[in-house]
């Protein structure tokens, strides 16, 4: 199963962006990048996914490294309601499941 | 239109006990997953089905899981008799499409809040 890395924890400021960075060195071609993320006491969230291409949608930018052994994901302008637990997850055959990692756990500060 | 639903949202069952929760998924949605995360672990797959069929069981635990799809509508999900490593929260989700391989997004619902005492 391919494996991601991610920071345990990050901090940042209210309305500054936030950029979370992702590992991925094992993926291979037929890979999505699918970022999810968590809030207390709620189920995960669709974040943004991609293939090779950055992508943008009304939540964050995915940002994909050129040879696609890293990902990041873009918070533009984060807020506290953006606190919660950030998973960068691979898809790789049909039908699979989910393999989540711990995650990183964002902080928002006032 | 309606999110991926669970119930019941918590439940504290005695150890040896019957649970049965339930999961709705989004209408039109053949994919239907299970997930858990017990106290102190990460979110674990379960279970998969497309329509009413079990598609991937690998994650099931034990014998003492059993899970099911009616019509390819609604699921199940019975722990019977419940331990207390079971404790935790069972997540639900469904998707629209094959799921990871075409980058279809899979929407969770809630979770149910399962202790066993």
């Amino acid at each position: 199963d391919a494996k991601t890395t991610q920071p345990n924890s990050m901090e940042s400021n209210e309305e500054e962006p936030v950029h979370l960075p992702c590992n991925h060195s094992t993926i291979s071609g037929t890979d999505y990048i699918h970022w999810y993320r968590q809030l207390p006491s709620q189920g995960p969230e669709y974040v943004i996914h991609g293939l090779t291409s950055n992508v943008n949608n009304r939540m964050a930018s995915l940002a994909i490294a050129e040879d696609r052994k890293s990902s990041t994901l873009i918070l533009h302008r984060a807020t506290l309601r953006d606190a919660a637990v950030y998973y960068c997850i691979l898809g790789w055959n049909y039908g699979q499941n989910f393999v989540f990692g711990p995650g990183t756990r964002l902080s928002v500060l006032p | 239109e309606a999110g991926v639903t669970q119930f019941p949202s918590h439940s504290v069952i005695e150890k040896g006990q019957t649970v049965t929760l339930r999961c709705d998924p989004i209408s039109g949605h053949d994919n239907l997953y299970w997930y858990r995360r017990v106290m102190g672990k990460e979110i674990k797959f379960l279970l998969h089905f497309v329509k009413e069929s079990k598609q991937d069981e690998s994650g099931m635990p034990n014998n003492r899981f059993l899970a099911e799809r009616t019509g390819g509508t609604y699921s199940t999900l019975k722990v019977q008799p419940a331990e207390l490593e079971d404790s935790g929260v069972y997540f639900c989700a469904s998707s629209q499409g094959p799921g990871q391989y075409s980058g279809n997004t899979i929407y969770f619902g809630e979770g149910s809040w399962l202790t066993v005492v």
